[in-house]
């Protein structure tokens, strides 16, 4: 099945700095999303975005289907931001959205 | 009211306890889906059902099966609990057209 590959694994950032977090995949894809875990575990849907460029507010996601990857920057973080960060695909010859190990983000204030 | 509802939303049970967890959705979509999420890992699929007489295995489906009572509503059974299926359990629906996944506020299941 496709594979999906989160980078880094772990960030720390001071509040009021920038980030990029990055997903890798090893397939071509239909669906790509974005998700903000919460320390209380519920997965907030950030970008649906299987190509292209999407902002909302402070974040703002680019996938590059024909590279195979998607990048999600965060601008002027907080420290509400943290928590885990999930990119999940469904590759083009499957029907199930794969998901990647995570970026857990902390903001320090 | 939340698109995609799970209940319980905590849960302790006994090794060997029959459990049934459960999901309904007013997002009139067609397939839903559970998951299972362990500490500091990603989501693995469990069950997915495309319309209801639909059902269909994930990646690790071993000590669970699930029923599609109606198109809004798919529950998650565990027959016999232990341990290890201590997790956060997460239900989700996606629509053909538009391949977007919305998922449920989770289920917390510790098995002792």
């Amino acid at each position: 099945g496709i594979q999906v590959e989160q980078s880094p694994p772990d960030l720390i950032l001071q509040e009021g700095a920038n980030s990029t977090l990055r997903c890798n995949f090893s397939d071509s894809v239909n669906n790509l999303q974005w998700f903000h875990q919460n320390p209380w575990g519920q997965l907030i849907n950030l970008f649906y975005i299987p190509s292209g460029t999407k902002q909302n507010g402070r974040l703002s996601a680019t996938t590059v289907a024909t590279e195979r990857y998607s990048l999600l920057y965060i601008s002027s973080s907080q420290t509400t931001d943290s928590g885990v960060y999930f990119c999940a695909v469904v590759g083009t010859s499957g029907s199930r959205l794969t998901f990647g190990e995570g970026t857990q983000l902390t903001v320090n204030p | 009211d939340a698109d995609v509802t799970q209940t319980p939303r905590n849960r302790i049970t006994k090794t060997g306890k029959r459990i049934m967890l459960e999901c309904s959705q007013t997002k009139g979509h067609d397939r839903m889906y559970w998951y299972r999420q362990d500490p500091g890992l990603g989501l693995r699929l469990i069950y997915y059902s495309f319309d209801v007489k639909d059902i269909n295995k994930g990646e690790i489906s071993d000590g669970y099966s699930v029923s599609r009572q109606a198109q809004a509503k798919f529950s998650l059974s565990l027959e016999s609990a232990i341990p290890n299926q201590t997790a956060l359990y997460f239900c989700a629906t996606s629509d053909y057209g538009t391949y977007g996944y919305t998922f449920g506020s989770g289920t917390r299941l510790t098995v002792v």
